[in-house]
């Protein structure tokens, strides 16, 4: 059962352009929505996240975008750059149950 | 801020062999530890949640008697394969959970473990 559904599985965007990846849930139960990066070889480390009593939540050119009723939320990378370049993972937990989207790759072309 | 380091990096092992990979959480004390197995290109699939102390809680279709996880301190857990195939070979990671930070608080991962069974 994939509680976490991600899209798009992969996006090219242009320097300087948004990324934006999707997330929706199912368990209404989930009270913590991180995004994880996760460079090739490495292990995945947090980027941003957010608690379902707000609707968003900027920390510098990320910004997580939450609809509670929707059961959905997003990242958005502004002025995107190359070294943005990776993997990223939204995920919801609840207390010790963490479940994780599929995961996007994103591109970021000079 | 909370750091989790994980042992070894690479790992090449013949098949038939037994690895062990530690994982210990550096700067805090760690309540839960989990350990998550991903495939190439794939995301990340929890293997089995531990509790210091406690037996290890594992996920369905994960053999505990192949992957056995030790978690005997608040900083340290370990994973290790038993009786390694190359079908195990996969990339390794897990992460902690700071004890002293609530529930909603995220968890730390570690760098991971590249495992090649040969």
């Amino acid at each position: 059962q994939q509680q976490v559904k991600q899209s798009p599985q992969s996006l090219i965007v242009q320097k300087g352009g948004i990324s934006i990846i999707n997330c929706a849930y199912e368990n209404t139960a989930f009270d913590y929505f991180p995004w994880y990066q996760q460079f090739p070889g490495k292990g995945p480390a947090l980027l941003i996240a957010i608690r379902p009593d707000v609707s968003e939540k900027k920390e510098g050119r990320f910004t997580i975008s939450f609809n509670k009723s929707a059961k959905q939320f997003s990242l958005h990378i502004m002025d995107s750059q190359p070294g943005d370049s990776a993997t990223y993972f939204c995920a919801a937990s609840f207390n010790n149950d963490m479940r994780f989207g599929a995961g996007t790759r994103l591109t970021v072309k000079p | 801020g909370a750091v989790v380091s994980q042992h070894p990096s690479r790992v090449i092992c013949k098949s038939g062999t037994s690895v062990k990979i530690e994982c210990r959480s550096l700067d805090f004390q760690a309540t839960t530890m989990f350990w998550y197995r991903q495939f190439p290109k794939q995301s990340l699939m929890l293997m089995a949640t531990s509790n210091e102390g406690s037996k290890a809680t594992y996920e369905q279709g994960v053999e505990k008697d192949k992957f056995l996880i030790n978690h005997a301190s608040l900083t340290l857990s370990t994973l290790t394969v038993t009786s390694a195939h190359p079908e195990d070979s996969s990339f390794y990671i897990c992460s902690a959970r700071d004890r002293n930070r609530g529930p909603r608080y995220g968890y730390t991962f570690g760098s991971g473990t590249r495992l090649t069974v040969v």
